[in-house]
């Protein structure tokens, strides 16, 4: 069974300065992709970023860069210059690429950005 | 191009009441889920159509939910009788096809169901 682990309930950053949200995983399968989704006040889930276990470097767009260490199986989001805006609800997820598109998610970290 | 599309955004209703969720996907994607979120976690999948075609509703409690998608683009997800631990939002997500790309899914804004 997949399990995804945020053990952070929340996170204060400051405005400008770089935060790093952890996520550890558990698969017994060896072909999974990794996702990390904002969910902002209005509820929406917005895609950030996306890793595949196969990859050979760790993800990065724009702001957000994935720290993946595979042995260790965590899959932590960086999101640099952090902006008001960033304040928001985070969740890692988890796709078993032999099971569907079936996304596992864990239960979120809440960042907050202070001024 | 056009997001996901829910509605209703909001429903209220009193337990063993019926409610219908509908959902648009993306168009021309041809995967798309019903996930159930909880205050204060994480969303977990109900159910995952494939065209019209069901790929996964292990988790979906068929005694009071069900879920279509007749012609392979809209779907429903309908709770009949609702129990105050329905109380939730719904969120309807899209992906082009299954795969072991990226084929990230994008997701509606949900529909926030109280059951009083």
């Amino acid at each position: 069974a997949q399990k995804i682990t945020q053990t952070q309930p929340g996170m204060f950053v400051q405005e400008k300065e770089a935060v790093t949200l952890d996520c550890t995983y558990d698969t017994s399968d060896p072909s999974y992709g990794l996702f990390w989704y904002k969910q902002p006040s209005s509820g929406e889930m917005i895609f950030l970023i996306y890793q595949g276990s196969y990859d050979q470097q760790n993800a990065t767009e724009g702001r957000y860069s994935l720290n993946f260490q595979k042995a260790r199986k965590s899959a932590n989001l960086v999101i640099s210059a952090s902006q008001l805006g960033d304040s928001a609800m985070y969740f890692c997820a988890m796709r078993n690429n032999n099971a569907g598109n079936m996304l596992t998610f864990g239960g979120g970290t809440r960042l907050m950005v202070k001024p | 191009e056009a997001g996901v599309a829910q509605s209703p955004r909001y429903k209220i209703i009193e337990k063993r009441q019926s409610v219908a969720f509908w959902c648009n996907p993306i168009s021309g994607h041809a995967t798309l889920y019903w996930y159930q979120q909880i205050l204060g976690q994480g969303p977990k999948l109900l159910i995952q159509f494939q065209n019209n075609g069901v790929v996964d509703d292990s988790q979906l409690p068929k005694d009071r939910f069900s879920a279509e998608r007749l012609k392979g683009v809209d779907s429903t997800l309908k709770i009949q009788p609702a129990k105050l631990e329905d109380s939730a939002v719904y969120l309807c997500a899209s992906s082009l096809t299954v795969g072991t790309s990226g084929y990230e899914q994008y997701f509606g804004p949900g529909t926030r169901l109280t059951v009083t």
